[in-house]
């Protein structure tokens, strides 16, 4: 099984600080996401990464900016998070044609 | 742009009550189509994923099927430990095998015993 790990597990921040959320990996898998879930809205794509150094915005991406700079970690940051950020945050990676994703555990992220 | 609807929002059934889901799509074209469940707290895990109208395919007591606008997942004689939110998410045809996919808001199906 592909192992996708995020970091922190839970967040409580303060409006204005910047934040920065982890998602490691322990394959080579070259397609990782990041998604946000809320209610009323599903899972939207925020960005998305198809090799070291390459990403991409997706349908939510104001706000949030994303790095990669290996193979196995991707990064989400939160420049100046804002209430309306509050959110449960999924990193995933595409494992092969046919299997869709594998999704990490989330990050609850608070925004007081 | 693509969209996938599901319904119901919500849907309780008795254990032993079978039951479907739905998921309409709208798409340029379909790559796949593909259902997740999640558990409360935890990240969707993949079930199924289906490429052409006809097609189905079938894991202990659910089976999804597939037309060319909507997708169904069928629950047969549910349990109680099927009680999860089921996602329904599409892949569009013009990306790559590792090209997003967009996904609906989800039916939160509850199985009292």
């Amino acid at each position: 099984d592909a192992g996708i790990t995020q970091s922190p597990r839970h967040k409580v921040t303060e409006t204005g600080t910047p934040v920065t959320l982890r998602c490691h990996q322990t394959e080579n898998h070259r397609y990782m996401y990041w998604y946000r879930q809320d209610p009323g809205h599903g899972l939207r794509l925020i960005h998305y990464s198809y090799g070291v150094k390459d990403t991409d915005k997706g349908e939510v991406s104001d706000g949030y900016s994303v790095s990669r700079s290996k193979t196995e970690d991707f990064l989400l940051t939160l420049e100046s998070a804002t209430s309306s950020q509050t959110s449960v945050y999924f990193c995933a990676i595409s494992v092969g044609e046919g299997y869709g994703y594998t999704f990490g555990s989330g990050t609850r992220l608070t925004v007081v | 742009e693509d969209q996938v609807t599901q319904s119901p929002e919500a849907l309780r059934l008795q254990e032993g009550e079978s039951s479907s889901l739905n998921c309409s799509y709208t798409v340029s074209g379909l790559r796949g189509l593909f259902w997740y469940r999640q558990d409360p707290g935890k990240g969707p895990e993949f079930l199924f994923t289906l490429y052409s109208a006809g097609e189905e395919k079938e894991k202990e007591r659910l089976k999804a099927t597939l037309t060319k606008k909507e997708s169904f997942l069928h629950i047969t004689a549910p349990k109680p430990e099927d009680s999860a939110t089921y996602l329904c998410a599409v892949q569009d045809a013009g990306g790559t095998s590792g090209s997003r996919l967009t996904f609906g808001e989800g039916t939160q199906l509850t199985v009292n015993p």
